[in-house]
């Protein structure tokens, strides 16, 4: 079983949609939790970063870690087609002194106009 | 603005050619890692290096080395070069653990 599991689509949904992406992970040592987006042939990029559980807003996203179900989310509300990207969670031990980070396979989504 | 750049967007190599892919990053960075990047299996951790000649092996070493002479260079080389390294090559970099990682905008390597 991979230390954290990512559906990887494809998700495909009409402009002005809210999108949910989600992780679910098996450790319970992981204490910080990220969403990068990464385009098309280009290198993934820091959406939202969060620590612990609860909720993290930054204009149309929302990152939601609840630690007790192991599980992540990321909502987009309002989705544009320039949503269209693949996106990755990735996640790192809280006692972790090296920086290495668990990606999940990532989630390709495409917002149609 | 962090600058992670990486020394070629595509590359075709030969089997058994000696690659070298190189990163630079411009923010004073101690960590720097090596990806690869494949269909279905999503980002896996090659090497990484939290200091100066300093280096550790990630999930999928073989095949791979990695030299870090000065802070700001992470080179990781292909000793000899197979078909099976096809890929898409991400370097990152941050300051240290629980900070930002920012990542190059990757090399496309086509091995034949």
């Amino acid at each position: 079983q991979k230390e954290v599991e990512q559906d990887p689509g494809p998700l495909s949904v009409p402009e002005g949609a809210i999108v949910s992406l989600n992780c679910t992970y098996s450790n319970s040592a992981f204490q910080y939790f990220m969403w990068y987006r990464q385009y098309s042939r280009k290198g993934p990029e820091l959406l939202m970063y969060t620590y612990s559980s609860g909720n993290k807003e930054d204009g149309r996203f929302t990152a939601q870690v609840d630690k007790s179900s192991k599980y992540i989310s990321l909502f987009i509300r309002d989705s544009q087609p320039s949503d269209s990207a693949t996106y990755l969670c990735a996640m790192e031990h809280g006692s972790s002194n090296t920086g290495k980070l668990i990606f999940g396979q990532g989630t390709t989504l495409q917002v149609k106009p | 603005d962090v600058k992670v750049t990486q020394s070629s967007r595509y590359l075709v190599k030969r089997t058994g050619e000696k690659v070298f892919l190189e990163c630079v990053q411009d923010m004073d960075h101690e960590n720097m890692f090596w990806y690869r990047q494949d269909p279905g299996l999503g980002l896996r951790l090659i090497y990484f290096s939290y200091d100066v000649k300093m280096k550790e092996k990630g999930d999928i070493p073989e095949g791979y080395s990695v030299s870090r002479e000065k802070k700001e260079r992470f080179s990781l080389i292909l000793e000899s070069a197979s078909t099976n390294q096809t890929s898409m090559y991400l370097c990152a970099s941050r300051t240290g653990a629980q900070e930002t990682q920012y990542f190059g905008p990757g090399t496309r390597l086509l091995v034949l």
